[in-house]
């Protein structure tokens, strides 16, 4: 089975500098999804990157990047330039299937900080 | 922007008692779920719903638990008869199709308080 393992549970970062947030993930799939989703506070969770097990490019949208390191298992995530806006539970996601309806397997989150 | 629904946003109930948790998806969608996480844990799948069928659940997914789409909008999930273990927050998702690398869409969830 597969599994995400999130080992920050928190994580601070000062305005304007660069933060990762570490995933790492446990599969035998050769392809596969995987995400990173944020839930600010009270808010629902939306998607932030995405990235295709079998693109070896890593995926980038604006200030949000991921260092996807398929051998070694890692998926993480750089926000570079960090905004207020950031502050979030950012949640790790592997995509999986079984039933020919894909579910997305969570990792514990990380709290992210973003200090003025 | 189409936002994913869910209410109430917080729920109390007593030991043993039925409770339904509302869901509106996203119109379009064809494919809805439930998630929970209980405090400090993972957000667990518990269902995926297609076609008026579920497609998949997980094994927390047990007698006690099932859901509808009573009508083109709503998507429940009832809780026969509840556990203080039940405690947890729900979070509802749709998605427009299903294949890899789709995006669910995410509810705000319902805090459901078992006494």
């Amino acid at each position: 089975a597969q599994t995400v393992t999130q080992s920050q549970p928190e994580m601070s970062v000062q305005e304007a500098e660069t933060v990762t947030l570490s995933c790492t993930y446990d599969t035998s799939e050769s392809d596969y999804y995987l995400f990173w989703y944020k839930q600010p506070p009270s808010r629902q969770m939306i998607l932030v990157i995405r990235q295709e097990a079998y693109k070896q490019q890593n995926a980038t949208e604006n200030r949000f990047s991921v260092n996807f390191q398929k051998a070694a298992k890692s998926f993480s995530l750089k926000i570079s330039d960090s905004q207020l806006g950031d502050a979030a539970m950012y949640f790790c996601a592997y995509q999986t299937s079984t039933s020919g309806t894909y579910k997305y397997i969570f990792g514990t989150g990380t709290r992210l900080k973003v200090l003025a | 922007e189409p936002e994913v629904t869910q209410t109430p946003s917080h729920q109390v109930t007593q030991m043993g008692q039925e409770v339904i948790l509302r869901c509106v998806p996203i119109s379009n969608h064809l494919y809805f779920y439930w998630y929970r996480q209980i405090l400090g844990q993972k957000v667990e799948f518990l269902v995926s719903f297609y076609n008026n069928e579920i497609s998949e659940k997980s094994e927390i997914f047990d007698d006690q638990f099932s859901v509808e789409r009573p009508d083109g909008s709503n998507f429940t999930l009832k809780i026969r008869s509840t556990k203080l273990e039940d405690s947890a927050m729900y979070f509802c998702a749709s998605s427009l199709d299903s294949p890899g690398g789709n995006e669910q869409f995410f509810g705000p969830g319902t805090r459901l308080t078992v006494l």
